[in-house]
């Protein structure tokens, strides 16, 4: 069957220190991976897709095939990072909706 | 120059009744989606619609009915409103996928927060 997993519901950390939000997933074939975030009260947005390949407000996140995971990951952390952040494997196309995992609210503590 | 708009923002109504949130989009996409978010804060997709037609309906009870009248918009009827529908609902959009992408990225709304007392 088909499942992400974030293990951690809360994580809080103190500014300025490195923070790892992990995602694991079971998906058949070769899924396309996203980190999606939400801050307080507003709406879900994109931070990153793994095949950009890209850096987003400091964070970064590297698909690892061998053990199905895709940790997310900021170096120092800052105050306005405080938010539920969402991983979203999918193997589907077209119109499929996004499945995704449980979500894993970062607290920054100044 | 919103991109993806939702109204209401709030809705408080008793059990039993029938309730409408709209959703549009401006982006251009051809694909839009409904999903439901729980007091948890768990994410679920509920629908979702290509050039006006279902694509995706998740073990939805049929109290909810989708409605795309055209691709920019996708409205979400609820009869006889119950308890446990109390969430936050998000509208999303996307574009179909051209070759060789297998996804593109979504974007949602603001959210309903809808409230059943």
């Amino acid at each position: 069957a088909q499942r992400v997993t974030q293990p951690e519901k809360l994580l809080s950390v103190f500014k300025g220190a490195p923070v790892e939000l992990k995602c694991n997933y079971s998906y058949s074939g070769s899924p396309e991976l996203f980190w999606y975030v939400q801050y307080s009260r507003q709406r879900l947005q994109l931070l990153l897709r793994h095949i950009s390949r890209e850096s987003i407000k400091g964070f970064t996140a590297d698909l690892n095939k061998g053990e199905t995971s895709f940790h997310l990951k900021k170096p120092f952390a800052q105050e306005e990072d405080s938010a539920m952040y969402y991983c979203a494997p999918s193997s589907g196309g077209g119109a499929d909706g996004l499945t995704f995992g449980k979500g894993t609210h970062l607290i920054i503590q100044p | 120059d919103t991109a993806v708009s939702q109204t209401p923002k709030y809705l408080v109504t008793q059990m039993g009744n029938d309730k409408s949130i709209k959703c549009e989009q401006n982006l251009g996409h051809d694909t839009m989606y409904w999903y439901k978010q729980d007091s948890k804060k768990f994410l679920k997709i509920m629908f979702s619609y290509n050039n006006k037609e279902l694509i995706i309906n998740e073990t939805v009870p049929n109290r909810f009915s989708p409605k795309s009248p055209d691709k920019a918009h996708l409205n979400l009827h609820i009869n006889s409103l119950e308890l446990g529908d109390s969430a936050v609902y998000f509208c999303a959009s996307s574009q179909w996928p051209g070759q060789g992408v297998m996804r593109e990225t979504q974007y949602f709304g603001p959210g309903t927060r809808l409230l059943v007392l």
